[in-house]
């Protein structure tokens, strides 16, 4: 069953403007990780947010949780036509290698140039 | 990094024959591999749980016998869909992730095969 709840489900921007994506949760979890897939294609770890964090960047990226609201955020800044991609949410319950993740239903980002 | 490499991209097969996928972790030893489904425009679904060395666990509503899945080494998982019929056309994934590495990396996602049954 899915866990995560992405908003909104569709973004379209302009090259250079930032863009921001939301997910929801509904369970306790370990962390939460963001991935990108471009179409047709499989996913790319993006970046991983443990529950005792609250903000974290990589390059462009960077990624909120609010563990009492069940809810993350990624902004992408100063965005690219190549950035052009669904973006998934995904929740970990544990740390181990067979820890099963949810996935959200996904963001559809276009990014005009 | 670690690399998953899945095989084939695409295939098309006719309806009541099987098809079987491959997944093989390049650079790290997997002894977990998850496979998914991802229908057009929509999110991935969990179908199961590849253990090396054991069976493998599936999610509820998935069929066993007819998605088989073998985790015969560290490094190969395959599913194998069964007569499959047009319904069973879709995007399937798998990913691994190395059991060892230190915690803060994701999954490695292969990329996908796009199975279409005629």
């Amino acid at each position: 069953s899915q866990q995560g709840e992405e908003d909104p489900q569709a973004l379209s921007i302009q090259e250079g403007e930032n863009a921001t994506m939301n997910c929801s949760y509904k369970t306790s979890i370990n962390n939460l990780q963001w991935y990108r897939q471009n179409s047709g294609r499989g996913l790319v770890h993006l970046i991983l947010i443990r529950s005792n964090e609250r903000e974290k960047h990589s390059g462009r990226l960077r990624v909120t949780l609010d563990t009492s609201k069940k809810s993350s955020s990624l902004l992408i800044t100063a965005s690219r036509a190549a950035d052009t991609a669904s973006y998934f949410c995904a929740t970990a319950p544990t740390t181990g290698a067979n820890s099963k993740l949810t996935f959200g239903k996904g963001i559809t980002l276009s990014v005009r140039p | 990094g670690a690399v998953v490499s899945q095989h084939p991209s695409w295939v098309i097969c006719k309806s009541g024959t099987s098809v079987k996928i491959e997944c093989r972790s390049l650079d790290f030893q997997a002894t977990t591999m998850f496979w998914y489904r991802q229908f057009p425009k929509q999110s991935l679904m969990l179908m199961a749980t590849s253990n090396e060395g054991s069976k493998a666990t599936y999610e509820q509503g998935v069929e066993k016998d007819k998605f088989l899945i073998n985790h015969a080494s560290l490094t190969l998982s395959t599913l194998t869909v069964t007569s499959a019929h047009p319904e069973d056309s879709s995007f399937y994934i798998c990913s691994a992730r190395e059991g060892n590495r230190v915690v803060g990396y994701g999954y490695t996602f292969g990329s996908g095969t796009r199975l279409t049954v005629v």
